[in-house]
């Protein structure tokens, strides 16, 4: 099994440009979520899905966008990219919320 | 809203002696509490979690304890060694009815000195 894998590992945008972010999981996980890491700032949650064709809000939503046409799929979009964009982007899916999260190895996203 | 705080940000020990993670949780309604582990450029992993009908739960040289009326649980880390070394994310589940999510803390960096 792959697990989770993440597309692509590094990318460099510059301000305005839309790129999307590619999830995959092999494991039938119901719940998928995306995430961005800063230094100090620890994980926050930007959007999340309960299943396919399913979204929710999480904590940093504003500037993102996402899709769960298929189950072991979640995409995240940034339409106008932005520098507060740039980050360190992390994919994870889990059965359910109350168990065990199974991480990406993570998109690195610098916005200039 | 949902929180959760954690404490300290940094934390330096010698290689042997114990280690001690602090957060505390603001949703009362919170039922599951895991720990990850990130080592560096690497992704995070779950080490150990618990849940709110458990006080306290022992994995080798980890543990964790919790306390729901204070609303705050804790990483314990014994006889530490340098592959210990890495940041620490403690979490706490947030019931938004239909939809339930994760609120991770801000993370600890802890370094074991050899």
């Amino acid at each position: 099994n792959a697990g989770v894998t993440q597309t692509p590992k590094f990318r460099v945008l510059k301000t305005g440009q839309s790129m999307t972010l590619l999830c995959a999981q092999d494991m039938n996980h119901e719940y998928m979520y995306w995430y961005r890491q800063d230094p100090g700032m620890g994980l926050r949650l930007i959007h999340y899905s309960v299943g396919e064709g399913t979204t929710a809000k999480g904590e940093v939503p504003d500037g993102y966008n996402v899709s769960r046409l298929k189950k072991q799929n979640f995409l995240l979009g940034l339409e106008s990219a932005a520098p507060s964009q740039t980050s360190v982007y992390f994919c994870a899916s889990s059965y359910t919320v109350e168990e065990t999260q199974y991480f990406g190895p993570g998109t690195r996203l610098l916005v200039l | 809203g949902e929180n959760v705080e954690q404490h300290p940000s940094t934390l330096s020990v010698q290689e042997g002696d114990s280690a001690v993670i602090k957060c505390t949780y603001s949703d009362s309604a919170s039922n599951y509490f895991p720990w990850y582990k990130q080592e560096l450029g690497k992704r995070p992993q779950l080490i150990i979690d618990i849940r709110s009908n458990v006080g306290e739960k022992k994995d080798q040289r980890i543990a964790v304890t919790l306390n729901k009326t204070a609303k705050h649980f804790s990483l314990h880390i014994t006889e530490t060694q340098p592959e210990d070394s890495a940041v620490y994310f403690c979490a706490a589940s947030w019931d938004g009815g239909a939809t339930n999510k994760l609120i991770f803390g801000t993370g600890t960096l802890l370094a074991v000195q050899p």
